[in-house]
This record gives C-alpha cells, structure tokens and sequence, in this order.
C-alpha cells in the first residue's frame, strides 16, 4: 500500500534562510504530488504541485522537485519569513482523487 | 483560486446529540468531496469521499452510520456526527476536486468539541 512518510517533524530555520522540506513516498505509480500548507486551527492551504513528467516546478518563493528514483519529493522556501511558519503537508495521488497525507512537518521561523 | 467554505468553524455540543457541518464549493462545481478528521499535532486521517447524487464512500474503520454523509447537490456536501460522543472531538476538514483545473482545495476546518 502507500505510504508517505517525512524525514523531520520539526526544522527550525533562521528567517531569511531557505528551508527544505522533505517528503518520501512509496507507491511507484503515483503521478501527482502536491504541497499543503496549514497554520493553527485552519484548513490546509494549497501551495505548489508538481505531476509526475516533471521533476521540477516553481512558485513564488518556492519550488518542489520531484525524484522519481527514489521516490522522493522536495519543497524549498526561500527567503522564510515568520508567516511561513506552519505545518507543511506533502500529499501524493493514492488513486482516484484520493490523496494521502504524509505526517507533516512544523517549520519554525526564528527571528 | 477556488473557495471551499465549511461551517460552521467551530462547535460544542452535549453528548447525545447530532452534529451537521457544510461543505461548499463557492467557485466551482464539485462531484467529489472528501472528509477528514485531523487530531492534535496529527495528519489529516481520510474518513469518506462524498459522491454528488450518490452514497459515500467510507474508508475503513469510519462507521458509516455515526458520520452520515450527504452530497446532495454539485456544491454542497454535509456530514453529520450522530449522537456525538467526548471521543468524536476532534477537527473535521472537508476538501472539493476541482475537476477542470485538477486540483484539490479545502475548508476551513470545524473544531467539533463534545462535552
């Protein structure tokens, strides 16, 4: 079955640093990834996607590369800023419009 | 980008008693809905996919007849917690496929607390 799973819980980064998140998946056939983004008490917010054509794909201030190799999946932020600071969610296409979530990361902005 | 709204955002009730929370999709239409339950400090825990004109499908270990789903419509899916226990509290999230644009945007959450 699938599973996806995050290498950090935590990072603590320096604001103005970049931060990387990173995402491991399972499931050779999965061809849609995407990135969430959720702050206390909300609803996940949609950040960047990637497809599996691709192994690289940029947003404002971020990019998510994709290595199907390995099976591995990277979100950068550059220039953090504390409104950054949240858990960061990747999900990979677990089947029809399904989508599994990986544990998340909290990324902590330092001042 | 697309607006999923969810209400309401935030609720209490007594144990016993039944729960509904909306889901609407404000900018698009959505035949496919999907519920989740998220716990503290945890990920977001697949409950059901809500198929408009259709019965929802559950994931397993989500008891069908305590979160009754409804997707009545192309913009509007409930669930509802019946008779709602302390262990039912939780936060309930609800996201909409936007199938045009091929992507998957969510509410807001309900923070459901049963005292």
């Amino acid at each position: 079955g699938e599973s996806v799973g995050l290498h950090l819980p935590t990072l603590s980064v320096q604001e103005g640093d970049n931060s990387i998140i990173n995402c491991a998946y399972s499931n050779s056939a999965s061809d849609y990834f995407i990135w969430y983004k959720q702050e206390s008490g909300k609803g996940p917010q949609f950040i960047i996607d990637i497809r599996s054509n691709m192994d690289k794909r940029q947003g404002q201030r971020v990019t998510v590369l994709l290595n199907k190799t390995v099976k591995h999946l990277s979100l950068q932020i550059a220039a953090t800023q504390p409104g950054d600071s949240a858990v960061y969610f990747c999900a990979v296409s677990g089947g029809t419009y399904k989508y599994i979530f990986g544990t998340g990361t909290r990324l902590k902005v330092l001042a | 980008g697309a607006v999923v709204s969810q209400h309401p955002s935030w609720v209490i009730c007594k144990s016993g008693t039944s729960v509904k929370i909306e889901c609407r999709s404000l900018d698009f239409q959505a035949t496919t809905m999907f519920w989740y339950r998220q716990f503290p400090k945890q990920s977001l825990m697949l409950m059901a996919t809500s198929n408009e004109g259709s019965k929802a499908t559950y994931e397993q270990g989500v008891e069908k007849d305590k979160f009754l789903i409804n997707h009545a419509s192309l913009t509007l899916s409930t669930l509802t917690v019946t008779s709602a226990h302390p262990e039912d509290s939780s936060f309930y999230i609800c996201s909409a496929w936007d199938r045009p644009n091929e992507k998957l945007f969510f509410g807001s959450g309900t923070q459901l607390s049963v005292l």
